[in-house]
């Protein structure tokens, strides 16, 4: 069983939707929780730090369920610009786990 | 965010030949550091763990012999891959990690092999 799983879409959604993309992990022991952009051909960067309590910045929501295990990011008012591909990543230790990544492509 | 550095951005060279690749973090220290390797249309391949000091950890079915690395200082690690071949052509990423566990990747390096 991988340690993380993500949905590797694509999601196709028109200018100013909103899309939401779950993430789950395998190990409860996990300690930290991230949401990367990486686009194409570039190194992923960090969107966020995903918290128990939530989190929000701009358009964008964070939420992390330890009960069920799963990450989630919501993006709102989706832009053009938001088109890539979205890894969420959970740190164990030293180890950090990566999900395969998210397709979005917003469409005009 | 912090900063991360990485070079070259890209570099051709013959097969046989060895290729060192630095990353350095710019505005903080890292003790770990981490190698990825990824090729078109697929996910980020965690390669190694560069600890400050001392060897690094290899992921399984890399060899340490063939990518050499060297964690020298707290903001520079090192990557080098030995006898370069063909099949050794992709695209290499290093992170470093702060003390609050977040990671921050350097630009990357496309390594073509002919």
């Amino acid at each position: 069983r991988k340690e993380v799983e993500q949905d590797p879409g694509p999601f196709n959604v028109p200018e100013g939707a909103t899309v939401a993309f779950n993430c789950t992990y395998s190990n409860s022991a996990s300690q930290s929780f991230f949401w990367y952009r990486q686009d194409c051909r570039k190194e992923p960067k960090l969107l966020m730090s995903v918290y128990s309590s939530g989190n929000e910045d701009g358009r964008f929501t964070a939420q992390l369920n330890r009960a069920s295990q799963y990450i989630s990011l919501l993006i709102r008012d989706s832009k053009l610009s938001d088109s890539a591909t979205y890894l969420c990543v959970v740190n164990l230790g030293n180890q950090f786990y990566f999900g395969t990544g998210t397709s979005l492509t917003v469409i005009p | 965010g912090a900063v991360v550095s990485q070079h070259p951005s890209w570099v051709i060279c013959k097969s046989g030949t060895s290729v060192k690749i630095e990353c350095r973090s710019l505005d903080f220290q890292a003790t770990t550091m981490f190698w990825y390797r990824q090729f078109p249309k697929q996910s980020l391949m965690l390669m190694a763990t560069s600890n400050e000091g001392s060897k690094a950890t290899y992921e399984q079915g890399v060899e340490k012999d063939k990518f050499l690395i060297n964690h020298a200082s707290l903001t520079l690690s090192t990557l080098t891959v030995t006898s370069a071949h063909p099949e050794d052509s992709s695209f290499y990423i290093c992170s470093a990690r702060t003390d609050s566990y977040e990671q921050y990747f350097g630009p990357g390096t496309r390594l073509t092999v002919t």
